[in-house]
């Protein structure tokens, strides 16, 4: 267990529909990093939060967007699904930005599209 | 950007051979490169890392190698086990307090390694 939490562990709904997924840094860490694994894309960056603030952004779509809130917990709003969406959607944490910074998964959210 | 290469995609072998997977990075201001071990529906796992300002670093029977002429890093597991099975990941990030990137990883498309008994 990385002491990172997600919910839910799963989700399945429809195209063109919205979705929220939640993350829970492990406990003393600033950081929240969020990753797209797809068979054909493999592990994406998607974006960085350190202590409320957005940090770093990859190649995440206009359709999504991500917030960290006081608490230090993260969640990445998806909408206008695609088929395209489907993945597991994992977020990491770490302790602070630059330095010793390895980042810890969390057990990922599997987002199945119909 | 940051662009990570990983070989081979596949790799069988034998229970108490050894495995190595090899990756090469194109960004020079790379200076940490962490190996993750996935298994089947599961979370990454950190397993090793590797800081630029070191050769070579060790943990029991896993180790990994970093040439910084090259851009090149490689994962060595030796005596291989079978619930070594799993894909394995390299990544390659920067870490500078003070610069504009903060960490984030840039993955290779992974290893799947299988150790057969």
């Amino acid at each position: 267990d990385s002491g990172v939490t997600q919910t839910p562990k799963h989700l399945i709904t429809a195209t063109g529909q919205r979705v929220t997924l939640r993350c829970s840094p492990r406990s003393g860490d600033l950081s929240v990093y969020w990753y797209q694994q797809s068979l054909d894309q493999g592990l994406q960056f998607l974006i960085q939060y350190y202590n409320g603030e957005e940090r770093a952004k990859g190649n995440i779509l206009e359709r999504f967007s991500a917030q960290q809130f006081p608490d230090l917990h993260s969640e990445l709003n998806l909408s206008s699904l695609e088929l395209g969406d489907s993945a597991l959607y994992f977020c990491a944490s770490s302790v602070r930005q630059g330095g010793n910074n390895e980042q810890f998964f969390g057990p990922g959210t599997r987002l199945t599209v119909l | 950007g940051e662009n990570v290469e990983q070989h081979p995609s596949t790799l069988s072998v034998q229970e108490g051979d050894s495995a190595v997977i090899k990756c090469t990075y194109s960004d020079s201001a790379s200076n940490y490169f962490p190996w993750y071990k996935q298994e089947l529906g599961k979370r990454p796992q950190l397993i090793i890392d590797i800081r630029s300002n070191v050769g070579e670093k060790k943990d029991q029977r896993i180790a990994v190698t970093l040439n910084k002429t090259a851009k090149h890093f490689s994962l060595h597991i030796t005596e291989t086990q079978p619930e070594d099975s799993a894909v394995y990941f390299c990544a390659a990030s920067i870490q500078s307090a003070g610069g504009t990137s903060y960490g984030k990883l840039t993955f290779g498309q992974g290893t799947i390694l299988t150790v057969h008994p």
